[in-house]
């Protein structure tokens, strides 16, 4: 079963700031298999990001992933204040990373 | 629109076991696969397994293996999740999930449902 590990655990930045948050997989990943989800506090997660690179539905374009194989990375390229959440990485039908908390600093 | 109606918080001794239902709404039941995932409080989200409600066929979390059931009643459009020999460290929030257009990735979620373990 491949182990995901996201790092940081918390990124603490300012609004306007460029968030950059890292999933690494335990063995190679298909890219076409690796989501990202934001999550708020007593709200359910939702969708950003699939097949590792494409934006779900109504996702603004502040929001960007990259990467393949065992590395994947989720984008934020100008923090808005509703984007200080949680985020995991997932590969499909499988496990989710543990998160990175994203804090107001 | 999508609608993924989950039952009520439930309360249940260890060793007993639990059945929460997601039913669902707005689109073909069967055209998408369906997914229980669980978060236990403070702590991130564990994906348990999913269903397909067209065939039946499951795919558990080897975590879970041999003590999750998930089934499926096409004709109520609705999904169930049954975790039996409860343990504290079972209290969580379960949802259900419905994949996205893009198969595997999660698009709808339920609204969660509270299952406390405790003595």
């Amino acid at each position: 079963e491949i182990v995901l590990t996201q790092s940081p655990g918390t990124l603490s930045l300012s609004p306007g700031e460029r968030a950059t948050l890292s999933c690494r997989a335990s063995q190679s990943v298909s890219s076409s298999y690796l989501a990202w989800y934001q999550q708020k506090p007593g709200q359910a997660p939702r969708l950003l990001i699939y097949g590792a690179s494409s934006r779900a539905t109504g996702i603004p374009d502040r929001f960007s992933g990259s990467g393949s194989g065992t590395d994947f990375t989720l984008t934020i390229s100008r923090l808005e204040p509703e984007d200080f959440a949680v985020y995991y990485c997932q590969q499909y039908g499988s496990s989710f990373g543990q998160g990175t908390k994203v804090e107001i600093k | 629109q999508v609608q993924l109606v989950q039952s009520g918080a439930e309360v249940k001794k260890p060793g007993a076991s639990v059945k929460v239902s997601c039913k669902a709404s707005g689109y073909t039941f069967t055209g998408y696969y369906m997914h229980w995932v669980r978060q236990a409080p403070g702590q991130g989200l564990e994906w348990m397994g999913w269903i397909n409600p067209n065939s039946g066929g499951t795919n558990y979390a080897q975590k879970f293996q041999g003590r999750v059931t998930m089934t499926r009643d096409t004709s109520i459009s609705t999904a169930y999740m049954e975790l039996s020999r409860l343990r504290s460290d079972d209290t969580a929030v379960y949802y259900c999930a419905r994949d996205s257009t893009v198969r595997g990735a999660i698009g709808y979620w339920g609204q969660g449902t509270l299952v406390t373990v405790s003595s």
